[in-house]
């Protein structure tokens, strides 16, 4: 398809395990965002890529949150050392370009047992 | 972060009433959105607003961007069961990633 993709969209884990969750963007789009949705709240933004660089970090909730993306493509969000509290939906959007009109992906959703 | 406050939280309307909802913020946007989530999916683009004034409609939906660049609101007429979701607005400050609001969740009773 031409949207953008996301995996798992589900993920169920265990409190302590790390979690690796995947975005393909719309082809040809440079930025990437990931967002947070928890229940029943809006979006909270985490970071975004322009390229395979992640020029703000700052709205990653800890350090256990990382994410990468190579080849200016697919990015990964990483959770390591899973809390309940990390338990949301983690939606993924792109755009042609940083500031140009993002589109979203289905999110994965995370259940922390 | 700068963050967006909308309202209503949730409305319930008969179909074929008219909608309204709104977002403001403590500080200039330059840009505002508005998307809508049904459930179990990622948000959808409904309408883009990039100036200050600028009213746009989509069908049955009309959006302005507050002449102040701290306010948009969001106009659904003639409501139909398919209009049921959660509304959220977005905004871009200045140079700066985006912020959503909490959201509307509206249903429509057939």
């Amino acid at each position: 398809g031409a949207g953008v993709s996301q995996s798992p969209s589900n993920k169920v884990t265990e409190k302590g395990k790390d979690v690796e969750l995947r975005c393909d963007p719309i082809s040809g789009h440079t930025a990437l965002y990931w967002y947070r949705q928890s229940l029943g709240q809006g979006l909270e933004f985490l970071i975004y890529f322009q390229g395979n660089s992640a020029p703000d970090k700052s709205g990653l909730p800890s350090d256990r949150f990382s994410a990468e993306r190579t080849g200016g493509s697919v990015s990964t969000l990483t959770i390591q050392r899973t809390q309940q509290e990390d338990s949301a939906v983690y939606l993924c959007a792109s755009s042609f370009s940083w500031q140009e009109t993002q589109y979203f992906g289905p999110g994965t959703r995370l259940l922390v047992l | 972060g700068q963050q967006l406050n909308q309202s209503p939280q949730s409305m319930f309307i008969q179909e074929g009433e008219d909608v309204s909802m709104n977002c403001t913020s403590s500080s200039i946007f330059n840009t505002w959105l508005w998307y809508k989530q049904d459930p179990g999916e990622g948000p959808v683009l409904l309408i883009a607003l990039y100036k200050a004034g600028e009213l746009t409609s989509n069908g049955r939906l009309t959006a302005q961007f507050g002449i102040t660049r701290k306010d948009s609101f969001l106009n659904i007429s003639a409501s139909i069961p398919s209009d049921v979701g959660i509304y959220f607005c977005a905004g871009q400050p200045n140079n700066n990633d985006m912020r959503f609001g909490a959201g509307t969740r509206l249903t429509v009773k057939p």
